[in-house]
């Protein structure tokens, strides 16, 4: 089945620092989305973005689809950042369903 | 936020024991998932569901069943829960293929 492998694993910031979070994938997806999952649990989603690059304040994402990977953007980290991040995948099998694949994620951790 | 409310939220029950988990969406979303979170696997997709009586297999479904009688509820059951079966139950809607994926706020399952 398809890989979705997140990087790093872990992280921890000062808050302000900037930071970029991966995701590769090992097949051809048509659709790819990231969540942060808040210490209480919460998934959020903060892209829906499965090729070009988008940005929402102090996030962005970009999707290179052809060499199959994904970067999420945290720039002037918070303390409010801290979570998980989730990337997630749906395989292109010619016909849409919305069934994503998760990352493992990539544990953030950002210290005042 | 998306209008979706898991219930219960946290829930202790025994091994043997049937267990029924509803998503109620306000939303009138299309499509429905069940997901559930564990440690070092992530979210993995139990069943969805792409309209009322419509149903599909995720890939852990085995002992899980699920209904959709109407749009804005979505039921998962254990039929017999196992130790094996204690996780974080995520239920999720979209509006559409190729869409934003809105999570509840999860359902905590403990068997004993």
């Amino acid at each position: 089945g398809i890989q979705v492998e997140q990087s790093p694993p872990d992280l921890i910031l000062q808050e302000g620092a900037n930071s970029t979070l991966r995701c590769n994938f090992s097949d051809s997806v048509n659709n790819l989305q990231w969540f942060h999952q808040n210490p209480w649990g919460q998934l959020i989603n903060l892209f829906y973005i499965p090729s070009g690059t988008k940005q929402n304040g102090r996030l962005s994402a970009t999707t290179v689809a052809t060499e199959r990977y994904s970067l999420l953007y945290i720039s002037s980290s918070q303390t409010t950042d801290s979570g998980v991040y989730f990337c997630a995948v749906e395989l292109n099998y010619g016909g849409a369903t919305n069934k994503l694949i998760f990352g493992t994620g990539t544990l953030l951790a950002v210290q005042p | 936020d998306a209008g979706i409310t898991q219930s219960p939220r946290h829930k202790v029950t025994e091994t043997g024991t049937p267990v029924t988990l509803r998503c109620h969406q306000t939303e009138n979303h299309r499509y429905m998932y069940w997901y559930r979170q564990d440690p070092g696997h992530g979210l993995r997709l139990i069943h969805y569901s792409y309209g009322v009586k419509d149903t599909d297999k995720g890939e852990v479904s085995d002992g899980y069943s699920v209904s959709r009688s109407k749009t804005e509820d979505f039921l998962l059951t254990l039929e017999s829960a196992t130790s094996s079966q204690t996780s974080v139950y995520f239920c999720a809607i979209s509006r559409t293929v190729g869409n934003t994926i809105y999570f509840g706020e999860g359902s905590w399952l403990t068997v004993v």
